[in-house]
């Protein structure tokens, strides 16, 4: 079983600011790394799909990058509605599985 | 309108059942596989289970297998969970979410509900 890893736990970030969220994998695995936001209260939100690939809707200021084990989220531009917790997310083709990271929660400094 | 909506839990002894079940509506159910994500209060996310559109196909995680039995009825846009031997971890939030792409595999889930509370408790 594939276990996702996101760093930081926490990210205190100010407006106007670049924030990078991390994700790696405890082993490579082909494609298939989605990034979804979750405010209190509120289900989950796909932010990115196939590592890169924004979900309808979602702002130019993310995206995704990454490749094998290391994969990264980044918010270039932080807007007051960005701060939440972030997940990453992926799916492993045999047995066919999916698993979450355990979250980053990027909050207002 | 995109619309998922779950319903269907509740309070239930250990070692119940419970039968959770989600609408669709706003787009072709059956052309999209559908996924069950479960979350324990204030803690994050477990994928539960995924069928494909067609029912063909269904996936369960190590925790549910077993226990849990996933179903969809095309022709009313349900998708469904059927959970037995309840336990008190199985306590959650569960929501129901689809496909992001029509036919796509199953890779990331672009709609969600807001989740039906289920609650394992003697």
């Amino acid at each position: 079983e594939i276990v996702l890893t996101q760093s930081p736990g926490t990210l205190s970030l100010s407006p106007g600011e670049r924030a990078t969220l991390s994700c790696r994998a405890s082993q490579s695995f082909a494609g298939y790394l989605a990034w979804y936001q979750q405010k209190p209260g509120q289900a989950p939100r796909l932010v990115i799909h196939d590592t890169s690939n924004r979900a309808t809707g979602i702002p130019a200021r993310f995206s995704g990058s990454g490749s094998g084990t290391d994969f990264t989220l980044t918010i270039s531009g932080l807007e007051p509605e960005d701060f939440a917790v972030y997940y990453c997310q992926q799916r492993t083709n045999w047995p066919r599985m999916y698993t979450f990271g355990q979250g980053t929660r990027l909050e207002i400094k | 309108e995109v619309q998922l909506l779950e319903s269907g839990g509740g309070l239930v002894q250990p070692g119940g059942s419970l039968r959770l079940s989600c609408v669709g509506a706003g787009f072709t159910f059956s052309n999209y596989g559908m996924t069950w994500v479960r979350q324990a209060p204030g803690k994050g996310l477990e994928w539960v289970s995924a069928m494909s559109g067609s029912g063909g196909s269904t996936y369960y995680a190590d925790s549910v297998k077993g226990r849990f039995t996933i179903s969809r009825d095309n022709s009313n846009n349900t998708l469904f969970l059927h959970m037995n031997t309840l336990r008190a971890e199985d306590t959650a939030l569960y929501y129901c979410a689809k496909d992001v792409g029509e036919k796509s595999g199953l890779t990331a889930f672009d709609v969600w509900g807001q989740g039906t509370m289920v609650t394992v408790s003697s």
